[in-house]
């Protein structure tokens, strides 16, 4: 069965750093693409950034470059999502997802990572 | 950035009922090489994560039921569930894969009349 697991909610102040992670298991993870997308509290679908763990080349969306850091390890079967300083506005539910290519649909889906960034 | 504009944003219907949500984006998605539309649509219930309904705009992914459906082509597409069930209450979004960056439209927010 395809899982992605993804680490747990996090409660973090505005400067701190946080690393999060989506562990694939079910499938061959360095044959598809991981994808990280974006909720923010009652808001709609923003997508990030993709990685393919096979050689870990990553795409940031533009209104992410620079703001977060998409890696892998394929040793472990496991995809992250990083923040050098979080800010207020980095609150939101983070969620991970797989697809066959850059340019296909998402077809399974992380629980999703809740990350709070609170003074 | 390709904008996806959903509507309506919000849309209650009795059960049994259809229920049809559109999506236009603000360029053509169809790939006039392999004639496909790069177009999914999702389906989120309250509290989980998007499931991956619908790709290249009419293909339903495994295990979908069939009341299901989705047309369009170009820039307007539309969700069709024909048969509304309880079940099927959910926040529905679509995204164009066509170029980067993928985007997602707002949502329409589907409930029981």
């Amino acid at each position: 069965e395809v899982q992605l697991v993804q680490s747990g909610a996090e409660v973090k102040k505005p400067g701190e750093s946080l690393k999060i992670s989506c562990k694939g298991t079910g499938y061959s993870f360095t044959s598809y693409l991981i994808t990280w997308v974006r909720q923010r509290p009652g808001k709609g679908l923003e997508w990030m950034g993709i990685i393919y763990p096979g050689d870990s080349e990553t795409r940031y969306s533009p209104s992410f470059q620079g703001q977060v850091t998409v890696s892998s390890d394929k040793s472990i079967n496991t995809a992250y999502l990083q923040w050098s300083s979080l800010k207020a506005s980095d609150t939101a539910i983070y969620y991970c997802a797989r697809s066959v290519t850059y340019r296909s649909g998402l077809d399974y889906w992380g629980q999703g990572t809740l990350v709070t960034v609170s003074s | 950035d390709i904008v996806m504009t959903q509507s309506p944003d919000s849309l209650a219907v009795s059960l049994g009922e259809r229920a049809t949500i559109n999506c236009k984006s603000s360029q053509s998605v169809l790939n006039s090489s392999n004639k496909k539309n790069f177009l999914a649509w999702y389906q989120q219930k309250s509290g989980q994560p998007p499931k991956l309904l619908i790709y290249w705009a009419s293909t339903r992914e495994s295990g979908v039921p069939d009341r299901f459906s989705g047309s369009g082509s170009g820039t307007d597409f539309t969700l069709t569930i024909s048969s509304l069930q309880a079940e099927d209450v959910a926040v529905y979004s679509c995204q164009q894969y066509y170029s980067h960056p993928p985007t997602f439209g707002g949502g329409t927010n589907v409930e029981i009349k």
